[in-house]
């Protein structure tokens, strides 16, 4: 069975500053994984995804993960944090490459962003 | 290009109704899966139809079923409503391969 889990239910940075999302995977396949921003009272939008090409992967508004498969982790970074960032972060797994699968959640994390 | 889209945006039921909500996928996608995400959680897969056909189920009881329709648009169904059925529901439709965009969603409150 796959899962994730997201080390931190809410990580607060200020504006400029870097923001560090933790997720750690488990899966028996080798995985996709994703990320997927929800910003207030809007749907899930995909910010990256991982499906065994580069380990560094870069996706849109400046964020960036890194597959490391010694680690099992897929934790989000970006350089410096702008206060439209603040939103419910989420990472994803997925079992199988090549076609549609159902997509397994994290628990989620809030980031704030302060002045 | 047209997004995925749903309807109603929200709805109030009370306990014991039944309700169907709806889905339109993004052109051109030939699957489409629904998630349950309660309040303060990650959604939870439901299940997903694939050419008119199901094709994975989470761990929701019978009372939840689906439609996917030709023209790739799909429905699902609750009944018997619980008060724990109150979430937001979302809808993502994907192509062949391996990669979800979602709807904005239909908020169930069941009274």
């Amino acid at each position: 069975a796959q899962s994730v889990t997201q080390l931190d239910s809410h990580v607060s940075v200020s504006e400029g500053t870097p923001v560090l999302l933790r997720c750690n995977y488990s899966s028996s396949y080798s995985p996709s994984l994703f990320w997927y921003v929800q910003h207030p009272n809007k749907g899930l939008q995909l910010l990256l995804k991982y499906t065994s090409a580069a380990t560094l992967v870069k996706g849109i508004n400046g964020f960036e993960a890194e597959f490391k498969k010694s680690e099992t982790s897929f934790h989000l970074t970006k350089p410096s944090a702008h206060m439209s960032d603040a939103a419910e972060y989420f990472c994803v797994v997925s079992g199988d490459t090549g076609t549609a699968s159902k997509l397994t959640f994290g628990t989620g994390t809030r980031l704030q962003v302060t002045l | 290009e047209t997004g995925v889209t749903q309807s109603p945006t929200h709805l109030i039921k009370t306990r014991g109704q039944q309700v169907t909500l709806r889905c339109s996928s993004q052109s051109g996608h030939n699957t489409v899966s629904w998630y349950q995400q309660a309040l303060g959680q990650g959604p939870q897969f439901i299940f997903q139809y694939y050419r008119e056909e199901e094709n994975g189920r989470g761990n929701f009881p019978p009372r939840f079923s689906g439609l996917q329709f030709p023209n790739y648009s799909s429905e699902l169904n609750v009944n018997a409503l619980e008060l724990d059925d109150s979430a937001l529901y979302l809808c993502a439709s994907s192509p062949s391969y391996n990669e979800q965009f979602f709807g904005p969603g239909t908020r169930l409150t069941v009274l």
